[in-house]
C-alpha cells in the first residue's frame, strides 16, 4: 500500500525552463510535507517543507504547492538548472507523534539539460 | 561541525553473515533515524532510536534486524544472517528536536549480500 506516490519516474527540462514534480497521498490526515533531494552516492538533503495550514511555500527558486482536497502536492524549481539535477523524494510526516518517521515516495529522477 | 557519519560506505557479506553498520548522529543531536532504501523505491522508515532507547521499531523486519544507540559511541545496525533480499541502502538521519525537524541523513552503507 503506497501511501505516498510519485507516478513520474523521471523528468527532462531544459536549463532556464520550469520544472514540476507532483506527488500524491492518500491519507486526509497527513499534515506536514517535505522534499528530499538526492545526488548519487549521497544521502537526502531537505529542500523545502509545508505545512498542511497552508497551501503553498516558496525559498528562492524553489516552491512547493499544498492542494488538501486533491491530496496532491508539486514543487515547482525556476528557473531550472543543470545542477538541479537528482533524484526528487517527496515524504510525509504524521507530525508530533511520529516525529523523524517519514513516508517517503519512491522518487523522481530530474535531469536538466543544458 | 561534521554532518552524520556512516561507515562503512560499501559492505559487502556472504550470506549467513552478519553486518554491523554504524552512524555518528551530528554533534548536539540526540535522535537516530534508519532508513533503507532497496533498488527503484523510496527509503523505507525502520527505527527510531534516542540515547539507550529504542522509540519506534514498527519499520523493522521481526528477524535477524536489531539497532542501538548506546550511551557512549555511534548507533549500530546489525542484521544477522544476511540473505540477498537485505541488500540495499541503508541510511542513517538525525535531528535535534522533536516535532516537524528536518532530517540530517548520511551517505548510508551499500549492504552487498553475495
Amino acid at each position: 500500500d503506497q501511501q505516498v506516490k510519485q507516478n513520474s519516474p523521471s523528468l527532462s527540462v531544459q536549463e532556464g525552463r520550469i520544472s514540476i514534480l507532483n506527488c500524491d497521498y492518500t491519507n486526509s490526515m497527513f499534515d506536514y510535507f517535505l522534499w528530499y533531494k538526492k545526488y548519487p552516492a549521497e544521502g537526502p538533503t531537505f529542500l523545502i517543507s509545508i505545512s498542511s495550514i497552508k497551501d503553498k511555500n516558496e525559498d528562492g527558486r524553489f516552491t512547493v504547492f499544498l492542494n488538501k482536497s486533491a491530496k496532491h502536492l508539486s514543487l515547482h524549481i525556476v528557473p531550472s538548472q543543470p545542477g538541479d539535477s537528482a533524484v526528487y523524494f517527496c515524504a510525509v510526516n504524521l507530525g508530533s507523534s511520529n516525529t523523524g518517521k517519514l513516508i517517503f515516495g519512491q522518487g523522481t529522477t530530474l535531469q536538466v539539460k543544458p | 561541525n561534521a554532518g552524520v557519519m556512516q561507515n562503512p560506505r560499501h559492505l559487502v557479506r556472504r550470506r549467513g553473515q552478519e553486518a554491523r553498520l554504524r552512524c555518528s548522529p551530528m554533534k548536539g543531536h540526540s535522535h537516530v533515524y534508519w532508513y533503507r532504501q532497496l533498488p527503484e523505491e523510496g527509503l523505507k522508515f525502520m527505527v527510531y532510536l534516542q540515547k539507550e532507547n529504542i522509540i519506534d521499531e514498527s519499520g523493522m523486519p521481526k528477524e535477524r534486524f536489531s539497532a542501538e544507540f548506546p550511551k557512549e559511541g555511534p548507533s549500530i545496525l546489525r542484521i544477522q544472517q544476511v540473505v540477498r533480499g537485505d541488500s540495499a541502502a541503508y541510511f542513517c538521519a538525525s535531528s535535534w528536536g522533536t516535532v516537524n525537524e528536518k532530517l540530517f541523513f548520511g551517505s548510508g552503507t551499500q549492504l552487498s549480500v553475495l
